[in-house]
């Protein structure tokens, strides 16, 4: 079975902290993303990889960056964490499209973050 | 307008009834549609990919009209355990990426 792990479910953290989101696959997946879901907004993409070391922008990058220094492990920052930025948070990866023909995207249980 | 639409519900339907969703797209270059599920608190999780010809999965159907860009999942013979939030997801036309609607929630009530 396909394991996306996330490093918290739940999260508090204070206005102007640095946050760290920590996101493990083992399947040996190219592709990462990071999302968050919003009540009536859905998931929105933050950021995603392709490759070790590569990152791209998805539509909401604002106030965020993204970490891959190894294929399994894609991490989320949030440098200077603002109310606006409480929501849930999730991970998921893929293999490469066409390599897989249902391009299944994988999540993990999500870390809902509150910022106080 | 947005790039995947879907009506939010909330849908509310005895069991044993046939329910259909609607999605429209708005990048006539996508090739990849799919439906994912997700259960409150849960992640979401795939349910079926949707293919030209259209596909059946048990209960449920999934079809494809690319002139209109629309696509639907019908469910028949609705369960209780079919309640949760159906999300349309349709690829960014080549690039390594989807986009998920914002789903519509299914109560199937006794």
């Amino acid at each position: 079975d396909v394991k996306v792990t996330q490093s918290s479910r739940y999260l508090v953290k204070r206005t102007g902290e640095k946050v760290f989101l920590e996101c493990v696959q083992d399947m040996d997946h190219e592709n990462m993303f990071w999302y968050r879901q919003d009540p009536g907004l859905g998931l929105r993409l933050i950021y995603f990889s392709y490759d070790v070391k590569m990152k791209e922008k998805g539509d909401i990058p604002e106030g965020y960056s993204v970490s891959r220094e190894k294929k399994e492990r894609f991490s989320l920052i949030l440098e200077s964490a603002s109310t606006n930025q409480t929501s849930m948070y999730l991970c998921a990866s893929s293999p490469v499209f066409g390599v897989n023909p249902v391009n299944e995207q994988f999540f993990g249980p999500g870390t809902r973050l509150t910022v106080l | 307008r947005k790039e995947v639409e879907q009506d939010p519900g909330p849908f509310n339907v005895p069991e044993g009834a046939t329910v259909a969703f609607n999605c429209t797209y708005s990048n006539s270059a996508s090739q990849s549609f799919f439906w994912y599920r997700q259960d409150c608190r849960k992640e979401p999780k795939l349910l079926m990919s949707v293919y030209s010809s259209g596909n059946e999965d048990g209960r449920f159907t999934a079809q494809l009209n690319r002139a209109s860009q629309y696509i639907s999942l019908l469910i028949r013979d609705s369960k209780l355990s079919d309640s949760a939030t159906y999300l349309c997801v349709v690829d960014s036309g080549g690039y390594q990426k989807v986009t998920f609607g914002t789903g519509t929630k299914l109560q199937v009530i006794p």
